[in-house]
């Protein structure tokens, strides 16, 4: 009965390939996230989405997209993968955008 | 843009002890909110303790408490009895009264428990 979940939990990849991290979350939420933490552990908002708004951080390159297929499920694609991509990546929902944010494991993303 | 800051990089405090971890934080916002979040070393990342800006009360939670004040943009988070499954990754956070932002996270201040 995991809140939010997401697979894989590791991802081993080469420089150039695409890649999808999934994120799905049970709580009934209505907005989702990704959050980057790089090698510092320093945390940084990417993306945040709900029905209705997708809300970009204006830093984060186009060549990665969130996807949601319907409200509990929030993926992110990857397109043409960097070594500076290389990361842990987190999911996160909320009932609203002002509610506590309840986050996945993560996802360790190394790209060789 | 809003800004956290956690000038505590690491923190150590002996098993059964009280430790404080420091927070600050730079808005022109009234409305928002207040997080501590711990990570520890399974990297999951799990809700301490909340608070709500516009609530005088600090916010309490077990052995959690945080000391919030709102004219100095602090928010410190006391750790009472610590114990060894305290030890981890503590991250401040803010959000913004929209909350289209998301969290702004502090850098993180890592808690060693000397048993």
């Amino acid at each position: 009965d995991t809140a939010v979940s997401q697979t894989p939990k590791y991802l081993v990849t080469q420089m150039g390939n695409d890649k999808s991290i999934k994120c799905e979350q049970n709580l009934g939420h209505d907005t989702m996230y990704w959050y980057k933490q790089d090698s510092k552990k320093f945390l940084k908002i990417m993306f945040s989405y709900n029905n209705k708004e997708l809300i970009i951080n204006e830093t984060v390159p186009n060549r990665f997209s969130p996807k949601s297929p319907d409200k509990a499920h929030l993926n992110l694609h990857i397109n043409s993968l960097e070594l500076g991509d290389s990361a842990v990546y987190f999911c996160a929902s909320s009932h609203i955008r002002t509610d506590t944010q309840y986050f996945g494991p993560g996802t360790r993303l190394t790209v060789l | 843009a809003q800004t956290v800051t956690q000038s505590q990089p690491e923190m150590s405090v002996q098993e059964a002890e009280t430790v404080t971890l420091s927070c600050t934080y730079d808005t022109s916002e009234s409305d928002y909110y207040l997080f501590w979040y711990k990570q520890p070393p399974s990297r999951q990342m799990i809700l301490v303790i909340r608070q709500e800006a516009y609530k005088q009360q600090n916010a309490t939670e077990n052995r959690f408490s945080v000391n919030f004040q709102k004219a100095a943009k602090s928010f410190s988070l006391k750790i009472s009895d610590s114990q060894l499954g305290d030890a981890a990754m503590y991250f401040c956070a803010y959000l913004g009264g929209g909350g289209a932002d998301g969290l702004t996270f502090g850098k993180g201040t890592h808690l060693i428990i000397q048993p």
